[in-house]
C-alpha cells in the first residue's frame, strides 16, 4: 500500500464550481498535513498548513483532516481558472521524533476551470 | 515577500558529468531540503538539512549526492556522476524550523542528463 494515495484526475469543473481534492494514507505517524499548488514546470506553491485532525479555512481554500480515517481533503470555494493547477498533498510526521520535515506526497490531481 | 531562489533553471550535461545546483533559501529560515521531481512522477524526497549536516536522507541520496552550506545563504546539491536516470526537476526548499514544517519551494532546476 502506499503512504499517500491521490487521485491524479483530471478533473475539470465550470467556473464558480466548489471543487473537492482527497488523499488518504497509511502512515499513522502522519501529524502535519499540506496542500501545494503546482503550475506546470514550476515550484510546489503552499496553500494550507494543518496539523492534526479538524478544519481550518483561508479565503475559498479549506482543508480538512480527520486522522480516525487516515483521510485528507481540500475544499476550493467559487473556483476561478485561475485555480487550474495540479494539487499536491503533503504530509509529514512529528519533527525531531521520526522526522526532521521530510514530506510525503501524494501523485497531484489536475484541475481544470472552465470558464 | 521572501522567496527561495534557485540557479540554474536549466541544465544540460552529459552522463558521468558532476552537477551542482544552487539554491537561496529564505534568509531566516535554519532547515533547507532538496526534493526531485522525475516528469509525471510525485516529488520525492532526497535530504533535509540543518546546522550543516545532514539530518536525514532518502535511499534515492547515494554517495554520488552531496549537499553543502557553502557560505550564509547558498545550499548547493552535488552530483558527482550524473546517470540518464537523475534527469529530473530538482527543486529546494526551506523552512523556519523542523516542527513548523510549512516549507517554501523554490521554482526548480530541470536537469537533463544526455
Amino acid at each position: 500500500q502506499k503512504e499517500v494515495e491521490q487521485d491524479p484526475g483530471p478533473l475539470s469543473v465550470p467556473e464558480g464550481a466548489i471543487v473537492s481534492l482527497n488523499c488518504t494514507y497509511s502512515n499513522s505517524a502522519f501529524q502535519y498535513f499540506m496542500w501545494y499548488r503546482q503550475y506546470s514546470r514550476k515550484g510546489p506553491e503552499l496553500l494550507m498548513y494543518t496539523y492534526s485532525s479538524g478544519n481550518k479555512e483561508d479565503g475559498r481554500f479549506t482543508a480538512q483532516v480527520d486522522k480516525s480515517s487516515k483521510y485528507i481533503s481540500l475544499f476550493i470555494r467559487d473556483s476561478q481558472p485561475s485555480d487550474s493547477a495540479t494539487y499536491l498533498c503533503a504530509m509529514t510526521a512529528n519533527a525531531g521524533g521520526t522526522s526532521y520535515g521530510k514530506l510525503t506526497f501524494g501523485q497531484g490531481t489536475i484541475l481544470t476551470v472552465h470558464p | 515577500e521572501p522567496e527561495v531562489t534557485q540557479t540554474p533553471s536549466h541544465q544540460v550535461t552529459q552522463m558521468g558529468q558532476e552537477v551542482i545546483l544552487r539554491c537561496v533559501p529564505i534568509s531566516n529560515h535554519l532547515y533547507f531540503y532538496w526534493y526531485r521531481q522525475i516528469l509525471g512522477q510525485k516529488v520525492e524526497f532526497l535530504v533535509s538539512f540543518y546546522n550543516n549536516e545532514i539530518s536525514e536522507k532518502s535511499e534515492i541520496f547515494d554517495d554520488q549526492f552531496s549537499v553543502e552550506r557553502p557560505d550564509g545563504s547558498n545550499f548547493t546539491l552535488k552530483i558527482r556522476s550524473t546517470k540518464l536516470e537523475d534527469s529530473a526537476m530538482y527543486f529546494c526548499a526551506s523552512s523556519l524550523l523542523a516542527g513548523d514544517n510549512e516549507q517554501f519551494f523554490g521554482p526548480g532546476t530541470r536537469l537533463t542528463v544526455l
